[in-house]
């Protein structure tokens, strides 16, 4: 059983469409994150959820909007797309108890692609 | 905001050799995760110190968390071709639902 899945894995789509991506958790976490990686590989945080509530939204354009519908989901809908939008998007999970490891259970991640 | 930089950004050994990666953050972090990332994959957990100061080994890894809490360190004795990704340190800061990763160390190990 996976424990963190997203879909698609791949997404190929022209300027100006607007796609979602999907994520679902069947860990029993309290959070979960959307983190986009650029070429570079670098990792960056653009949103937090706790118990369906967004907590964190790291000044990502509104375009972006994510939903949560259930604590266990977390999808990605972005709108316009741009060419710089072109990455690969990891949701993840957690459980954020004091004392206890609060490791993040990564998705396969999506590979997004603007042309 | 929070930054945390990682040394060096990438770094090509023979097997055989060891490796450190250096993770230091511009605030005070409640813990410090890392993580390993294959070629294609995602990054998947490795472990997590709490305490200044702190030493953890993992067979050929050793990883430290500075006495301030704000640096790390990953030590790979004798690397071998598996080891080859990108490592990533990843801090928490206290009170936040928020792990901000490291820029990443990609390791490349020749046979």
């Amino acid at each position: 059983d996976t424990a963190v899945s997203q879909t698609p894995k791949y997404l190929v789509t022209q300027m100006g469409n607007d796609k979602s991506i999907k994520c679902e958790q069947n860990l029993g976490h309290d959070t979960m994150y959307w983190y986009k990686q650029d070429s570079k590989k670098f990792l960056k945080i653009m949103f937090s959820y706790n118990n369906k509530e967004l907590i964190i939204n790291e000044t990502v354009p509104n375009r972006f909007s994510p939903k949560s519908p259930d604590k266990a989901h977390l999808n990605l809908h972005i709108n316009s797309l741009e060419l710089g939008d072109s990455a690969v998007y990891f949701c993840a999970s957690s459980q954020d108890l004091p004392g206890l490891n609060t490791e993040a259970f990564f998705g396969q991640g999506t590979r997004l692609t603007v042309v | 905001g929070q930054q945390v930089m990682q040394i060096p950004q990438y770094q090509h050994v023979q097997e055989g050799e060891d490796f450190t990666t250096y993770c230091n953050s511009s605030t005070t972090l409640s813990n410090i995760q890392w993580y390993k990332q294959r070629p294609g994959g995602h990054p998947v957990f490795l472990i997590q110190l709490v305490k200044s100061g702190e030493v953890k080994k993992q067979k050929r890894l050793t990883f430290q968390f500075g006495e301030a809490k704000k640096n790390s360190s990953l030590h790979i004795t004798a690397t071998q071709t598996t080891d080859v990704g990108t490592y990533f340190c990843a801090g928490r800061v206290t009170g936040f639902q928020k792990l901000v990763f490291g820029t990443g160390t990609r390791l490349l190990v020749s046979p």
